[in-house]
């Protein structure tokens, strides 16, 4: 079974600049997440889909993140204008359905500087 | 809100050794579940092992098992005959039992070191 997909690894840009990262989750995932990681802490729930509705954003800075899960599988994350403390590594993690017991299978992180 | 603290930033271990880490959380919730994850050096987080709060026997996967203590809000991980493959970032988490509560509320985690 494929992993959860990221893309780009590695993204480097300036303040207020745009950026936006793609996540391709496990098969057959209902349910899609992204966190942001700060370094030296634990990620941070940005938002939660369930197919492709939201159902968790209330940490989203909706001013200048937002994100869409179309058709129900791919999801893009995307921030305008960027600013230095959004640097951090975002994750991207799935799971069968939302319930407690379903396991998050995360994905490898798009580490992204900001200048 | 929920929170998990992880009191130890970084953690050394000596191979074929144990060690423990730990977790404390804060919840008014009287079911939940509690996790493991590890995350090593530039590769992707992975669930080591997890904990529902209704049941009183601790988990154990393997070489991972917890110490689970609900009335003391506690939660360590132990891993028993460390190998250098277990060095990573480990992160303890908390996720509700319903509603909106299944995001993952994480620890700022602990870094452990394997000492060949």
């Amino acid at each position: 079974e494929a992993g959860v997909a990221q893309s780009p690894r590695y993204k480097i840009i300036e303040k207020r600049q745009s950026v936006a990262f793609w996540c391709n989750p496990i098969s057959g995932h209902a349910t899609l997440y992204w966190y942001q990681q700060i370094l030296g802490q634990g990620p941070k729930l940005l938002i939660q889909f369930q197919n492709n509705g939201v159902v968790d954003d209330s940490q989203l800075p909706k001013d200048r993140f937002s994100a869409e899960r179309l058709k129900g599988v791919d999801s893009t994350l995307k921030i305008q204008p960027a600013k230095l403390e959004d640097s951090a590594v975002y994750l991207c993690a799935s799971s069968r359905l939302a319930g407690s017991y379903n396991e998050q299978f995360f994905g490898p992180g798009t580490r992204l500087t900001v200048l | 809100a929920q929170t998990v603290t992880q009191s130890q930033p970084e953690m050394s271990v000596q191979e074929a050794e144990t060690v423990t880490l730990s977790c404390t959380y804060d919840t008014s919730e009287s079911d939940y579940y509690l996790f493991w994850y590890k995350q090593p050096p530039s590769r992707q987080m992975i669930l080591v092992i997890r904990q529902e709060a209704y049941k009183q026997q601790n988990a154990t996967e393997n070489r991972f098992s917890v110490n689970f203590q609900k009335a003391a809000k506690s939660f360590s991980l132990k891993i028993s005959d460390s190998q250098l493959g277990d060095a990573a970032m480990y992160f303890c988490a908390y996720r509700g039992s319903g509603g909106s509560n299944y995001k993952l509320t994480f620890g700022k985690g602990t870094l452990l070191t394997v000492n060949p």
